[in-house]
Formats: C-alpha cells, structure tokens, sequence
C-alpha cells in the first residue's frame, strides 16, 4: 500500500479563495510526522508545516495549516486567501519512528493559482 | 548562509560517461539523503546516510555509487549513464531520531542530462 496518498495531481484556485489539498497516509506507528513542501516552477524544495502525530492542535504557519484528522489518517494542507505565488507542486510527506531514516512522499498536487 | 548545497546545478553529459555529484551540509544533520525526481516530478529516495553509514539504499543500479566522506558530505557518483538517469538529483539531510519531527533540508538540485 502507498503510504502517502495525493489524489489531486492538479488544482485551480481563484486569487484569493482558500484551497485545501488532500493527502491520506497510511502507518501503523503510533509516532509520526506529517510534512507539506512546497516546489515552484524554479524548482527547490521548500518546507511549509508539519504536524506531529501526537499534536493534538493543528498546525498553522501563516496562510498555511493543516488539517489533521488522525482516526481519518489525512493531512490536508489549507492556504488561504491564495496568491499567484502559490502556483507550484506541492508534496506530502511522513516520517514514522520506526523506519526514521526514510521520508514517504506522495506524487504531488500542482496547484494553479487563477488572477 | 547555504544549509545545503549541491554541484553542480547542471549537468550535461553523453551517454556512457561517469559523473559526479557533491553535496554538503552545515546545519550538523546526521542523516543525508539522495533523492531522483524524473519528468512527472515523482520524489523517489535512492539513499539514506546516517552518520556516514549507508542505512537505505532503494533498488538503486549499482552504477550509482554514493560516498559519505563525513557526517557533513554525501557525494553521488554515477558509472556509464544512460539516458533514462536524465532528471533531477535533489541531496537533503535531517536529523535522526532525535529530530523525528523536523524537517529535511533539501539542497537546490542538480538537473542531469543525458544525451
């Protein structure tokens, strides 16, 4: 089974308008860390948030969160008030503790801002 | 200051030929990371240093070889390359267990051409 599920491999968002990205992930760790980053056109790699599997609060970093349900085991990322900026891929990621040398990642969700 | 750098950015080469990558870290991880990303932008891990042993390695040909010279280094070096090794070698480093919760730091990216 995959262990980091992406669904959308493309969005659109208006300029402005909240967006969330879905991501499912699959573990039977107790302990874990869910991770969003961010690849523009440019091409890095660039961290955004992450949730840690005892984190009973969702994350947030400015425009940025996560909404974690764990029973669900998702991890949707939700940018709010989208900027052009915010065109790129974005990929979902996970580090269990049993296995902490190895980040999982999803296929990526390509995410298109309209203005 | 660079947390992790990679050379070169580009790389253009004939099939057959042998080539290098460097990366290196300053952020004191002691775990680093190479990772392929072909055309469909899929992240696929090839290894997995920790402390400058060789803890992953992914049904990865044994044409690439890497090298983890210390804790701080992690080269790539790949034998008689082929066309389909054209893509994006991303480096990164993190902590180990200790750090389950952070973040990789992923260095700029290395776009390998064949021809």
């Amino acid at each position: 089974a995959q262990k980091i599920t992406q669904t959308q491999p493309g969005m659109f968002v208006q300029e402005k308008e909240a967006v969330t990205l879905d991501c499912t992930y699959d573990t039977s760790d107790q302990s874990y860390g869910l991770f969003w980053y961010k690849q523009p056109s440019s091409g890095e790699m660039i961290f955004l948030i992450y949730q840690g599997s005892y984190d009973e609060q969702n994350a947030t970093e400015g425009r940025y969160s996560l909404n974690f349900q764990k029973a669900r085991k998702s991890a949707n990322l939700v940018i709010s008030a989208s900027q052009l900026g915010d065109s790129a891929m974005y990929f979902c990621a996970m580090r269990e503790r049993g296995n902490f040398n190895k980040f999982y990642f999803g296929s990526g969700t390509k995410l298109n801002v309209k203005p | 200051d660079t947390a992790v750098s990679q050379t070169p950015k580009y790389l253009v080469t004939q099939m057959g030929n042998d080539k290098s990558i460097k990366c290196e870290q300053n952020l004191g991880h002691d775990t680093m990371y190479w990772y392929k990303q072909d055309s469909k932008k899929f992240l696929k891990i090839m290894f997995s240093y920790n402390n400058k042993e060789l803890i992953i390695n992914e049904t990865v040909p044994n044409r690439f070889s890497p090298k983890s010279p210390d804790k701080a280094h992690l080269n790539l070096h790949i034998n008689s390359l082929e066309l389909g090794d054209s893509a994006v070698y991303f480096c990164a480093s993190s902590h180990g267990l200790a750090g389950l919760f952070n973040e990789q730091f992923f260095g700029p990216g290395t776009r390998l051409t064949v021809l």
